[in-house]
């Protein structure tokens, strides 16, 4: 069964500033997806990055990048340059064939 | 592209009714997911179609819940007798998959809220 470990449950960040928001997970899939979702209060979600397992380079898009470490299963997303629209719900959830297991998520305040 | 859309964005009912909630999925998109969060939690899976076929149901679908996709395209969940415990956002996805299969990502609607009382 996959689990999805997000232990920050709330997370702090001043503007301008850079936070790294953790997650561990554990799958029996050997091929698997892993994505980063935000989700802004009383809005839906948005799809902040993807990350293909199989891949070694780590996905960036724009301000955010992911650090994915297969062997320790681990997948943290790095926001750099925080803004004030970056305050949301991050949910991690890494994926097989189709279903996504979501994390708790780690809600993220920005600072002005 | 419009987006995934959601009708209602909020039910109001009491315990007991009926409700019906509709999902129109991007156009072209042919797997269709829905899901339940609840206040504080990520999102659990529900169901998903694949085209027409439900592919797959979660143990948290109760038989008081029901969903269809006739003819591929836009998808219902219906509760049956509500319960208080069924209040919550109920999300809807859809993905595109090649004929190769794999994982594609999944674009969510704004959900249904639905209140129980």
């Amino acid at each position: 069964a996959q689990t999805v470990t997000q232990s920050q449950p709330e997370m702090s960040v001043q503007e301008a500033e850079t936070v790294t928001l953790s997650c561990t997970y554990d799958t029996s899939e050997s091929d698997y997806y892993l994505f980063w979702y935000k989700q802004p209060p009383s809005r839906q979600m948005i799809l902040v990055i993807r990350q293909e397992a199989y891949k070694q380079q780590n996905a960036t898009e724009n301000r955010f990048s992911v650090n994915f470490q297969k062997a320790a299963k681990s997948f943290s997303l790095k926001i750099s340059d925080s803004q004030l629209g970056d305050a949301a719900m991050y949910f991690c959830a890494p994926t097989g064939t189709y279903k996504y297991i979501f994390g708790t998520g780690t809600r993220l305040k920005v600072l002005a | 592209d419009t987006g995934v859309s959601q009708d209602p964005r909020h039910k109001i009912t009491k315990r007991g009714q009926n409700v019906t909630f509709r999902c129109d999925p991007i156009s072209e998109h042919n797997r269709l997911y829905w899901y339940r969060q609840t206040l504080g939690q990520g999102p659990e899976f529900l169901t998903y179609f694949q085209n027409e076929a439900q592919l797959e149901k979660s143990r948290l679908l109760s038989d008081r819940f029901s969903a269809e996709r006739p003819k591929g395209s836009f998808s219902t969940l219906e509760i049956q007798r509500t319960e208080q415990g069924d209040s919550a956002m109920y999300l809807c996805a859809s993905s595109l998959i090649g004929r190769n299969g794999g994982t594609d990502t999944q674009y969510f609607g704004p959900g249904t809220r639905l209140t129980v009382l």
